[in-house]
This record gives C-alpha cells, structure tokens and sequence, in this order.
C-alpha cells in the first residue's frame, strides 16, 4: 500500500522560499503523477500542481510563477519550492498521486506559517 | 469564488440520504472527471468517487457519484454520525488549464 510523507518547515518566513518533500513508499513513483494541493485554516482545497515521474509538470495559473515541483526518482521523492511567501500562503500542504485529477492516496499534510 | 459550487452545509438524520451537489460549467465538469473527498476533522482528505461514479477499494457502496452535464451530485445513504465531515469536489478545468475544487460542504448528522 502506498504511503506518502510530508517533511519540511513548519514557519516560513515572509518573502522566503518554502521547501517541501514528499516521500513514497510501499510503490514505485515510476508510471504515475505526483501533486502537492493546500488548505488554508478553515478554507478549502486549492490544486498546486502535478509532476509526472519523467519530470513534465503542470501548475496552478494562479501560483506558477513562485512554484517549482521536482522529482527524484532514485529517491522515492518529489519536491515543492515556492517563493516570495506571504501570509496569505500559511496552510496545510498535502501531497498526493493523482489520477485524471483523483487524489489517491494522500499524504498527512504539514501545517507551513508565514509569520517573521 | 470556488469555481465549482457547492452548497456550504447540509443537514439530515442517521439512516436518511443526503446528496450533495456539485455545479461547474463546459470547461470544467461538462468535460472532465469528476471526484469526491471525505474529510474528516483534522485529517487528510479521503477519496470517496473518481471519474464520476467509480468506488475506491474499501469505500462503502452506501456513497454513490453521477454526473450530468455540468453539474455532478454525491448520495450518501444510510447517513451515520461518523459521516459528519466537509466534502469536496474536483476536476480539470481546461480554461484555466488547472485542477479546481469546489468550496466544500460541511455535512452534520444530526
């Protein structure tokens, strides 16, 4: 059964770059999609962007310009770096493998805060 | 302004049926999978439905999805208390060219 596991900072400050990792195990991340999405406090969820193992991506319109996803498939691993973070990004960041947009299984979630 | 809509909160009875609306547009739900979350408090989202009506291994057949032109709807019948959760829905929208969600329903069994 594959598991996913969020890792990274907790507080972000403003203007930095958030690094996220998620890891997979229990399943190969060859052959398959790999998102990251958010919550805000009490808010909804928001598509970040997908990676394909072979490294073609696809973002949010609305965040592409701070966002970067990658891979590294000799580690089980893909990543998340946003920049220039602002209080308005504090939120649960999840990932997840995706499947003509269905989020399966999903990862924990980490709670990042923006705050100097 | 989700661009799926969804009605904020809904509220029904153990063992009664509640659905769950979903309404988007052409570049959306009227030409792209549709899927459904569980979340409960505190906790990751669920996959309940993918590609508009398929259940995931170990998801009770009591939830149900369908899907009809722009708009797509989630049953739960035989409605328990642990049921209580917000739910979402999703899928591609090509004009954004983006994955969008809805803005979630909080269910309440009362």
């Amino acid at each position: 059964q594959v598991h996913l596991q969020e890792s990274g900072p907790g507080l972000v400050k403003p203007s930095e770059t958030l690094s996220l990792t998620c890891s997979v195990s229990g399943g190969s991340i060859n052959s398959h999609y790999w998102s990251w999405l958010r919550q805000p406090p009490g808010k909804g969820l928001e598509w970040i962007g997908y990676i394909y193992f072979s490294g073609s991506t696809s973002y949010n319109p609305s965040l592409k310009s701070r966002v970067t996803i990658s891979v590294d498939t000799s580690k089980s691993q893909f990543s998340l770096k946003m920049n220039s973070m602002s209080a308005a990004d504090t939120a649960v960041y999840y990932c997840a493998r995706e499947s003509n947009f269905a989020f399966d299984p999903w990862g924990q979630g980490t709670l990042v805060i923006v705050s100097s | 302004q989700s661009v799926l809509t969804q009605p904020p909160s809904l509220s029904a009875a153990p063992g009664q049926k509640v659905t769950i609306s979903c309404s988007g547009g052409s570049s959306n739900i009227g030409n792209n999978y549709v899927s459904w979350y569980q979340q409960l408090p505190g906790t990751a989202p669920k996959l309940l439905i993918y590609e508009n009506n398929k259940r995931p291994s170990g998801i009770p057949d009591r939830f149900s999805g369908s899907k009809s032109g722009t708009s797509a709807t989630l049953d739960i019948t035989g409605l328990q208390t642990g049921d209580e959760a917000d739910y979402y829905c999703g899928t591609w929208d090509f004009s954004l060219s983006g994955g969008v969600f809805g803005g979630g329903t909080k269910l309440t069994v009362l």
